[in-house]
């Protein structure tokens, strides 16, 4: 069974102040790892997909990587804006089309 | 841009009645998918969909059922609604190996 484990739960930044967010898993051969930002009371919106280890992508402050066993989103100099929950998943090769979640990072940037 | 439309924002219901959530997308996406997402749970697939009329359980089907007519709509059905179904429920939609998308979602209430 695919595993998403997504560290720390909840994270108060001040602004300016760096961090970065973990997302391990386990699947049986990956074909893809998402990040979803989501607002409080909106559906998730899509940041990135990673598809292979060493693999990079970036967006304003935000920075994605992978390892063969994890993903981290880091967060550069944030602003009160970035204050959001951010999910991951990870997508098995072979199968269909569905995701794992994990149960996502809690951001709150405080000005 | 994508878009996945859900029928109602807000939906408070009773116990026992038969709920209908719709979602409608504009992408021509072979497939979709049903999620509840609840405080400390995170995202739960219900149900999906690869194709008009075809679908497969996910994770938590047990209470609901599914119906896809036509290609850009999907449905989601409380048969007789309990209130451990009070959630948000999102629909999301995707063609191959791409992100899914997802609609604003709907929080119902079942009391």
């Amino acid at each position: 069974e695919d595993q998403v484990t997504q560290s720390p739960e909840a994270l108060r930044l001040q602004e300016g102040e760096s961090s970065s967010l973990n997302c391990s898993y386990t699947v049986s051969g990956l074909r893809g790892l998402f990040w979803y930002r989501q607002d409080p009371g909106k559906g998730p919106e899509f940041l990135f997909t990673l598809y292979s280890a060493g693999e990079e992508k970036e967006k304003e402050r935000l920075k994605a990587t992978l390892t063969k066993k994890e993903s981290f989103l880091h967060i550069t100099a944030p602003k009160p804006e970035d204050s959001a929950t951010y999910l991951c998943a990870v997508q098995a090769a072979g199968g269909n089309n569905r995701l794992a979640f994990g149960k996502g990072n809690q951001v709150v940037v405080i000005p | 841009d994508v878009k996945v439309t859900q029928s109602s924002r807000y939906l408070v219901k009773r116990t026992g009645e038969k709920v209908f959530l719709e979602c409608v997308q504009d992408m021509d996406h072979e497939n979709m998918f049903w999620y509840r997402q609840d405080p400390g749970l995170g995202l739960r697939l219900i149900y999906f969909s690869y194709d008009v009329k075809m679908k497969e359980k996910g994770d938590i089907p047990e209470g609901y059922s599914v119906s896809r007519e036509k290609k850009e709509r999907f449905s989601l059905i409380l048969e007789s609604a309990s209130t451990n179904q009070t959630s948000m429920y999102l629909c999301a939609s995707t063609i191959s190996n791409q992100p899914q998308h997802f609609g604003d979602g709907t929080r119902l209430s079942i009391l």
